[in-house]
């Protein structure tokens, strides 16, 4: 069945980096764009960014600019998101999802992974 | 554009009637999405194209509205759909969620 499978928790210090992995299996990886969207503790959901694991192509949010890298790697059918600078704003649980075209929404979702972000 | 849900959390029997709302600040024709999310899970897709239900989803939800203002409805509420639901405008970048909307047991 279609599952996107995500690493596990992280925890880091302000300023580190952290790069979150999506493995897709049960369907093409090439045919459906990955999103990455995040929510901090007791907060709402907050998109990221999206990545066209075809030819790689990406858009981010204009809040995380400058500081997220979404990239794939389509021999293994995965996706990373990378965040640096991180800071305590960031400790959030991050999701990967994916979608087709923007109209159909998000249809699979990751588990999700918790980045916790302290000194 | 902005997202505005409401109400942010209601009160609810089982068997009741439930109505969400949500409002973009521009208009967004029907990209938009509805997602459902309990505790500690991931959100699961209910309804795109702002009225299409997604496989799956049980008939009792809906979704209806174009331009910029939208309805979820839960026509008889099930002890299982208590939780969290959102939408999302799919219309232009950055993708953009409403703030929540909690439905709890009465």
């Amino acid at each position: 069945q279609m599952q996107l499978v995500q690493s596990g928790a992280e925890v880091k210090k302000p300023g580190a980096s952290v790069k979150v992995s999506c493995k897709a299996s049960g369907y093409t990886f090439t045919t459906y764009d990955m999103h990455w969207v995040r929510q901090a503790p007791g907060q709402g959901l907050e998109w990221m960014g999206i990545i066209n694991p075809s030819g790689g192509s990406t858009s981010y949010a204009q809040k995380f600019q400058g500081r997220v890298t979404m990239t794939r790697d389509t021999s293994t059918s995965t996706v990373y998101m990378e965040l640096s600078s991180l800071t305590s704003e960031d400790t959030a649980v991050y999701y990967c999802a994916r979608g087709t075209t923007l109209y159909y929404g998000t249809d699979v979702w990751g588990q999700g992974t918790t980045v916790t972000v302290s000194s | 554009i902005q997202l505005t849900q409401s109400p942010s959390s209601l009160s609810a029997s089982v068997g009741d009637r439930v109505t969400i709302t949500c409002r973009a600040s521009q208009g967004i024709s029907s990209y938009l999405a509805w997602y459902q999310q309990k505790p500690g899970k991931a959100p699961k897709l209910l309804i795109y194209a702002a009225s299409t239900l997604q496989s799956g989803v049980p008939s009792r939800f809906s979704g209806s509205g174009s331009g910029t203002d939208f309805t979820l409805t839960i026509s008889s509420l099930q002890p299982e759909d208590f939780a969290t639901y959102y939408c999302q405008q799919l219309k232009s970048y950055p993708l953009t969620f409403g703030g929540g909307t909690k439905v709890e047991i009465k």
